[in-house]
């Protein structure tokens, strides 16, 4: 089956540095993408990694292994405003996304 | 890159009645648009694939009487959540995509059936 795989919840100080894993299975592979989840509001995207390595924007850094069936989102410099719940998912061969349920962060001062 | 727009935002109804969700592609010719939706600590599921002029691929468990989609043009798909029931009430969400890289998603609407 196919399956996603991140933590339910992890709290991290602002200022520092946090790293969000997560581990899929899917039937064929097209991609992983992450996005992030204010409480209430629709997602907003962040990254979409397809290629192994590491990419960079901002503060926001994604990595993938696609030998490991493994992504890791980077978040550096935390602010408050980074509380909320980030989201992994994988597209298998139909181009179909296949969700993970979300690892909210928790920001404390 | 896209704008998506989603209305209501948020709606409480009384059992037994519809409502009608609109999910608007502004800036983007979308000939297909997915409904999401989004239970308490639940990720998303995929509820529809919407085809402009064609019938909507409705995921399994889905019923598609329940859930009536309409994709009359190139920027406009409709869910219709026909005699709801509390068990309806959650976050629904749209997406387009552009190209097969980034999904833009709507506001989200919450329905509350009370």
């Amino acid at each position: 089956g196919q399956n996603i795989d991140q933590p339910t919840e992890m709290t991290a100080t602002e200022g520092a540095i946090v790293q969000i894993n997560c581990t899929y299975q899917t039937s064929g592979f097209n991609g992983l993408f992450w996005y992030q989840q204010h409480a209430g509001e629709a997602p907003t995207f962040l990254s979409y990694n397809v290629l192994d390595g590491l990419e960079e924007k901002g503060r926001f850094s994604s990595f993938l292994s696609r030998s490991k069936g493994y992504s890791y989102l980077l978040l550096k410099e935390l602010q408050m405003k980074d509380s909320a719940s980030y989201l992994c998912a994988a597209m298998d061969s139909n181009y179909q996304l296949i969700w993970g349920a979300g690892t909210k962060l928790i920001i404390k001062p | 890159g896209a704008v998506v727009s989603q209305h209501p935002s948020w709606v409480i109804c009384k059992s037994g009645t519809s409502v009608k969700i609109e999910c608007r592609s502004l800036d983007f010719q979308a000939t297909t648009m997915f409904w999401y939706r989004q239970f308490p600590k639940q990720s998303l599921m995929l509820m529809a694939t919407s085809n402009e002029g064609s019938k909507a691929t409705y995921e399994q468990g889905v019923e598609k009487d329940k859930f009536l989609i309409n994709h009359a043009s190139l920027t406009l798909s409709t869910l219709t959540v026909t005699s709801a029931h509390p068990e309806d009430s959650s976050f629904y969400i749209c997406s387009v995509w552009e190209g097969n890289t980034e999904a833009f998603f709507g506001q989200g609407t919450r329905l509350t059936v009370v």
